[in-house]
């Protein structure tokens, strides 16, 4: 059955960077594409941006541009996301999801990974 | 950035009812749309795409239509399971979510 398992809890400092994995099985991984949401506490869903697996092209959201990377490591079937400059509403938990084929449809997601930045 | 507007934002109601959510997309997006269940502690998990496909192990008490701006999510008999929150999602461009609507029991 497809799985998305990813890294566990951080705590980090206003300025540091995360970077959270995301193990995918059960799928061809290079088949489909990964996205990443976000949930600050109490709030709505956050489209992050998309990568696709195939060939590591990527597309972030624009209040994101220059803060987030987000790559692929298709020998381990991991995605990971990083994020930069952390600051205080940068609180959330962060999930990774699988692409359905060519849209923005995600059909499969990870358990999710909450990041608290807090000095 | 096209944005999606959900209403209600809150809606009560007895196991058995019928429920509509609907969703506003700001510009046409044909039927780049989906919708989303979230219990408290969990991951999404995604009930209807392209606006009125049911995905794969979702029950049929659930639909979807609309297309262009104007979308709608239908439960048509309630059950205890389905008190959560629901999310549509435009995916026309770079996607963008509601709001949310939070189903709770009257």
């Amino acid at each position: 059955q497809v799985q998305l398992v990813q890294s566990g809890a951080e705590v980090k400092k206003p300025g540091a960077s995360v970077k959270v994995s995301c193990k995918a099985s059960g799928y061809t991984f290079i088949s489909y594409g990964i996205s990443w949401v976000r949930q600050a506490p109490g709030q709505g869903l956050e489209w992050m941006g998309w990568i696709s697996v195939y060939n590591g092209n990527t597309n972030y959201a624009q209040k994101l541009q220059g803060r987030v990377t987000m790559n692929t490591d298709t020998s381990t079937s991991t995605a990971y996301m990083e994020l930069r400059s952390l600051r205080s509403d940068d609180t959330a938990v962060y999930y990774c999801a699988r692409v359905m084929g060519a849209t923005n449809f995600v059909d499969y997601w990870g358990q999710g990974t909450l990041v608290t930045v807090s000095s | 950035d096209i944005q999606v507007t959900q209403s209600p934002s809150s809606v009560s109601a007895s196991v058995g009812d019928r429920v509509t959510i609907s969703c506003r997309a700001s510009q046409g997006i044909s039927s780049w749309l989906a919708w989303y269940q979230q219990k408290p502690g969990k991951a999404p998990n995604l009930l209807i795409y392209a606006a009125s496909s049911l995905q794969t192990g979702v029950p049929s008490r659930f639909s979807g239509s609309g297309s262009g701006t104007d979308f709608t999510l239908t439960i048509s008999s309630l059950q205890p399971e389905d008190f959560a929150t629901y999310y549509c999602q435009q995916a026309n461009s770079f996607p963008t979510f509601g709001q949310g609507t939070r189903l709770e029991i009257k």
